[in-house]
């Protein structure tokens, strides 16, 4: 099962928008709304930020905001803060009980 | 508050068996499946498999042939092992937990890891 695609890096300064996309096929992101994603600071325990394509758990900023079209799911930060550099993987559940992780965006502030 | 907190060997030579362990404390360990994930050096996530409070269990068909993930319920663990390693298998391995719940007598499961251990290192060299 392929990764998902993801953008290798993505930039922003501080109080800006940005936009990460994941794209996946029909068998995965096009095929389900079990669309998660995941912020990673490196040596930490990855944090879910996005879980069923646009919900966000308790707990997690209203500046993150998560959409799907088709294949491609999206993760939009707005008001970019500096603690919000990071990597980023979204994950999809897939056909036969498999998950599948994007290929993760290293978000920098500028 | 759910933790997880995981343990194992963090060296291994080519053809060893990974083993690694991951226990559940502040919360139930019904009702959930349990994963792992890993992440080799400078590459991305990639889950590994699952497996839930009854023993079903569900795996990557990329490792299949290699893994098994195994529960002891008694002391609220689950485990990892990986046979025949290469360097491949070099990797930060997590542990995590896709929740759920139940309705009657059914349990049903959502699609997300919202738990995560804190990684173990694990490097295979001869």
């Amino acid at each position: 099962q392929p990764a998902l695609a993801q953008p290798a890096s993505v930039s922003g300064s501080p109080g800006q928008s940005i936009t990460i996309s994941c794209t996946g096929t029909s068998t995965d992101v096009g095929a389900y709304n079990y669309v998660s994603w995941y912020q990673h600071h490196p040596g930490k325990a990855p944090k879910l930020m996005i879980y069923d394509v646009s919900n966000r758990p308790s707990g997690v900023s209203d500046r993150f905001s998560g959409s799907k079209s088709g294949n491609t799911a999206s993760l939009t930060i707005s008001g970019l803060q500096a603690e919000d550099e990071a990597d980023y993987y979204c994950s999809s559940y897939s056909s036969n009980n498999i998950f599948v992780f994007g290929t993760g965006t290293k978000v920098t502030v500028l | 508050q759910v933790q997880l907190q995981q343990w194992g060997a963090g060296l291994l030579k080519p053809s060893e068996t990974l083993s690694l362990t991951c226990a559940v404390y502040g919360g139930s360990f019904s009702g959930y499946f349990w994963s792992w994930i890993r992440q080799p050096p400078g590459k991305g996530l990639e889950w590994i498999g699952e497996i839930n409070h009854s023993g079903s269990t569900h795996y990557n068909p990329s490792l299949k042939s290699r893994v098994t993930i195994s529960l002891d319920t008694s002391r609220n663990q689950f485990s990892l092992n990986l046979n025949s390693v290469t360097a491949a298998d070099t990797a930060v391995y997590y542990c995590a937990r896709r929740p759920g719940g139940q309705f009657r007598t059914t349990y049903y499961y959502y699609y997300y890891m919202d738990v995560w251990g804190k990684g173990t290192t694990v490097s295979v060299s001869s």
